[in-house]
């Protein structure tokens, strides 16, 4: 089946420290894959995608690769900021049928300290 | 453009009762999916409305319906609530058509559904 298997969390960093949140996935197909972003008490936000193997997504300083070879689309940043205390999910973007549907990881609760 | 909008944010519902909520898509987006968050099983895949049909169901009971108007809004109805529906409830909309997965869908804020 189509799953997604991020790391465990909670990651507790301080500023400006390397991130990295790895992401593994399972799918049949092309997927395209998506990391999301939930700030507390609000929905999700998109962060970055990759809609074919190898292309690379970034954005605000994170990025992440499309690696169809090892089915991985690892979340980095160089230098993390309080600011990005957060969940990040992973996940999957399956088209069946014409219907579009996202399968997430278990997501990962970033805390930044100061 | 405004965004995903849905109503009401926060509802508190007895065992047993059936409950409504609405989402309005961001203006000219004409797909809607409906996600449940619960801190057990993460994020669920409910359902995905196109042009007013159900294209795709997650694994959930019938209890869990869904239904999408003429101007794309949705709504989700649950019937004869169970303590474990207890959730956040994520509408999302993208604009749909032949991009298929590749399209990144919008999340609305949320409706927090508490079943006593």
């Amino acid at each position: 089946g189509n799953s997604v298997t991020q790391m465990e969390g909670p990651v507790t960093l301080s500023e400006e420290a390397f991130l990295t949140i790895n992401c593994t996935y399972t799918a049949t197909g092309y997927p395209s894959l998506f990391w999301y972003v939930q700030y507390p008490g609000e929905g999700l936000q998109l962060l970055l995608k990759a809609t074919k193997a190898d292309d690379k997504g970034s954005n605000k300083g994170f990025e992440a690769t499309y690696r169809k070879e090892t089915t991985s689309f690892h979340l980095e940043k160089g230098s993390v900021q309080v600011s990005d205390s957060a969940v990040y999910f992973c996940a999957l973007g399956l088209t069946q049928g014409g219907s579009e549907k996202l399968v997430f990881g278990k997501g990962t609760k970033l805390t930044v300290n100061p | 453009k405004a965004g995903v909008t849905q109503t009401p944010r926060y509802l508190i519902k007895t065992r047993g009762q059936q409950v409504t909520l609405s989402c309005s898509p961001i203006s000219g987006h004409r797909s809607v999916s409906w996600y449940q968050q619960t801190p057990g099983q993460g994020l669920q895949f409910l359902f995905e409305y196109f042009s007013e049909t159900q294209r795709n169901k997650g694994n959930f009971p019938g209890r869990f319906s869904g239904r999408q108007f003429s101007n794309s809004r949705s709504e989700m109805n649950v019937s004869t609530l169970e303590l474990g529906d207890s959730a956040l409830y994520l509408c999302a909309s993208s604009p749909g058509g032949l991009a298929g997965a590749r399209n990144e869908q919008f999340f609305g804020p949320g409706t927090r559904l508490t079943v006593l």
